[in-house]
């Protein structure tokens, strides 16, 4: 079965740390994958994107992604967190296969960051 | 410019009352999504649309659940007869080609 894991139910991070946000994905061929964040009460924002090319992708609000084919990972990161960064954060991929686009989600991890 | 809108924002439901849930994507996309977020869940899939064609709707949970985009712009999902397993945020999503989704604000079902 196509799944994305975000094996952390909460990363805590200080003010001015870098932080991490792990995603690994279970599914076929090569997908496309992205990255979302929620704020409470709000939908998802779009913060960046895997199609091809270049591993390392750069998004929004200084936000950047690797992606890993062999690990079969794409990890948020970003060298210096804010306290605004706190929000719940999700994996997303699109299996190739899928002709519709519908995309698989994780469960999310809530990132705290502290002052 | 205006981005994926819904409504109502909340909607609180009697078990076994019909409720219809709209969707305005953002002007000229031709892809619409819907999904379901139970609380504390990532969004899963239910249905999509490529202008008026529903084209999957592997995702739909029951019968009851019902989605139309007659005019390939705005959406509407439908249940009927509500239960409580209902209850969830439900997104619209719309996309201009194959790649990024852009989401509404969602709607919060309460099934009492």
């Amino acid at each position: 079965a196509q799944s994305v894991a975000q094996p952390e139910d909460q990363v805590n991070v200080a003010e001015g740390n870098p932080l991490t946000v792990k995603c690994t994905y279970s599914v076929s061929g090569n997908p496309y994958l992205f990255w979302y964040v929620q704020y409470p009460n709000r939908g998802l924002q779009f913060l960046l994107k895997y199609i091809t090319g270049d591993n390392l992708v750069k998004g929004s609000y200084g936000f950047e992604a690797e992606f890993n084919k062999s690990q079969t990972s794409f990890h948020l990161k970003k060298p210096s967190a804010l306290v605004s960064d706190s929000a719940l954060y999700f994996c997303a991929v699109r299996p190739i296969s899928s002709n519709t686009g519908k995309l698989i989600f994780g469960q999310g991890t809530t990132l705290q960051v502290k002052p | 410019g205006a981005g994926v809108s819904q409504s109502p924002r909340y909607k609180v439901a009697k078990r076994g009352q019909d409720v219809a849930l709209r969707c305005d994507p953002i002007s000229g996309h031709v892809s619409l999504f819907w999904y379901q977020q139970a609380l504390g869940q990532g969004p899963e899939f239910l249905t999509y649309f490529q202008n008026e064609a529903q084209l999957d709707k592997s995702g739909l949970p029951s019968d009851r659940f019902f989605a139309e985009r007659p005019e390939g712009s705005v959406s509407t999902l439908k249940i009927q007869r509500t239960q409580q397993e209902d209850s969830a945020v439900y997104l619209c999503a719309s996309s201009q080609g194959a790649h990024t989704q852009y989401f509404g604000p969602g709607t919060r079902l309460t099934v009492l």
